[in-house]
């Protein structure tokens, strides 16, 4: 079993529309939650940490943490097309304790 | 500057050349890292370092030789490559490892080419 896993897409949103993307992680230990945004040719950026069950919204970001069913998703409202790219989803803690475990990434292309 | 830099930016070397990838961050970091990532494939990580010392080697093959001689600076020395050691290589730098899971910040990345 994968340790943090994403589907790759490309997932394709209208401009103005909600985009979700998913990532579940196998460690149930795992403490903190990571989400960074790639663009192509680019490093990656981080967007949002979440450590707490529930909801942290940042702008048209929202992180949604679900520990019991280690769960971790994206929302980004309003989404532009400045906003395609690949999404990272990193966990880290529980056995890896610091190490940072990363996703494959999901591709995001949003359509004006 | 700020942030965490890289050189160089690209790189084409030959597979019996000697090259270096240059690190340096500015954030007052501790802990350092390199990543190689290939074309749709996820990051790996290949090396870690904290506090100067090496804490992971991610079963890099030895062609591969990183250097830390301080908290700020991250070499990755290479020697007789592959072609398929082509990639991004992106390092980063985070708060020192021991004390949760810190967010690490990555630099802008050197594309290798390896003919």
């Amino acid at each position: 079993q994968k340790e943090v896993e994403q589907n790759s897409g490309p997932l394709s949103v209208p401009e103005g529309a909600i985009a979700s993307l998913n990532c579940t992680y196998s460690d149930r230990g795992s403490q903190s939650f990571f989400w960074y945004r790639q663009y192509s040719g680019k490093s990656p950026e981080l967007i949002m940490f979440i450590y707490s069950n529930g909801d942290k919204e940042d702008g048209r970001f929202t992180a949604q943490l679900n520990k019991a069913s280690q769960y971790v998703s994206l929302l980004i409202r309003d989404s532009q097309p400045s906003d395609s790219a690949t999404y990272l989803c990193a966990v880290s803690g529980g056995t890896s304790y610091d190490k940072v475990i990363f996703g494959p990434g999901t591709s995001l292309s949003v359509i004006p | 500057e700020t942030g965490v830099t890289q050189t160089p930016r690209h790189l084409v070397m030959g597979m019996t050349n000697k090259k270096s990838l240059k690190c340096e961050q500015h954030l007052g970091h501790n802990a350092m890292y390199w990543y190689k990532q290939s074309a749709k494939k996820p990051l790996e990580l290949m090396f870690v370092y904290n506090f100067k010392e090496q804490t992971e080697n991610n079963s890099v093959p030895s062609r591969f030789s990183p250097e830390c001689p301080n908290s700020s600076h991250l070499f990755l020395h290479l020697h007789t490559l592959q072609p398929e050691d082509s990639a991004l290589y992106l390092c980063a730098s985070s708060q020192p490892l021991g004390a949760g899971a810190q967010t690490q910040y990555f630099g802008p990345g050197t594309r290798l080419l390896v003919l």
